[in-house]
């Protein structure tokens, strides 16, 4: 069974600073998704970058990066430039490329900008 | 479009009551699914969809039941409701039910408090 896990249940970072959310996971197959989501105070999801597995390079959104690690099992999100929007909790997501498209998500991360 | 669209946003039941929980998409999208939400737990698969007329469980099916009698809805019972079931429920679908780009569009969740 796949796992997600975040470690760092809460974080905080200056504003215009970087931080990196750290995400682990543990899954048998060799193919599958990666995803960073983001939720404000509204509750709403909002996706913030995905990664496929079978590619190398490292996907980028702005000011949001990842540094996917897959012999490592390891999927941390960069966020550079911090603004106060940033302030939210942060979930990694999984979802295996066969069958249907359900997501496995991680416990998440509280991210605290600080002015 | 009004994307993913779920009602009530807040509902207090008692135990042993039942109630369902509404949740339309209009963007003719096959997969649907819900997730609920608690402190501490990230989010957890309840049930998917993968058109209409098919219906399987996630990681936690239990006390829960849904139907899928046409694309646009995807409404969840809870026959019975018990304390355990107090949480933030979230409807999320997309496109189609697997896919490389495949996002899932969340909506605005429904918090539901059982006393």
């Amino acid at each position: 069974a796949q796992t997600v896990t975040q470690s760092q249940p809460e974080m905080s970072v200056q504003e215009a600073e970087t931080v990196t959310l750290s995400c682990t996971y543990d899954t048998s197959e060799s193919d599958y998704y990666l995803f960073w989501y983001k939720q404000p105070p509204s509750r709403q999801m909002i996706l913030v970058i995905r990664q496929e597995a079978y590619k190398q390079q490292n996907a980028t959104e702005n000011r949001f990066s990842v540094n996917f690690q897959k012999a490592a099992k390891s999927f941390s999100l960069k966020i550079s430039d911090s603004q106060l929007g940033d302030a939210a909790m942060y979930f990694c997501a999984y979802r295996a490329v066969t069958g249907a498209n359900n997501l496995f998500f991680g416990t998440g991360t509280r991210l605290t900008v600080i002015p | 479009n009004a994307g993913v669209t779920q009602t009530p946003k807040f509902q207090v039941l008692k135990t042993g009551q039942s109630m369902t929980l509404q949740c339309a998409q209009d963007m003719n999208h096959e997969y649907m699914s819900w997730y609920r939400q608690d402190p501490g737990m990230g989010l957890r698969l309840i049930h998917y969809s993968v058109g209409a007329g098919i219906t399987d469980q996630g990681e936690v099916p239990n006390g829960y039941n849904v139907s899928r009698s046409t694309t646009e809805d995807f409404p969840l019972r809870l026959l019975s409701a018990a304390p355990s079931q107090t949480s933030v429920y979230f409807c999320a679908s997309s496109y189609s039910p697997s896919g490389v780009q495949e996002t899932q569009y969340f909506g605005p969740g429904t918090r539901l408090l059982v006393l």
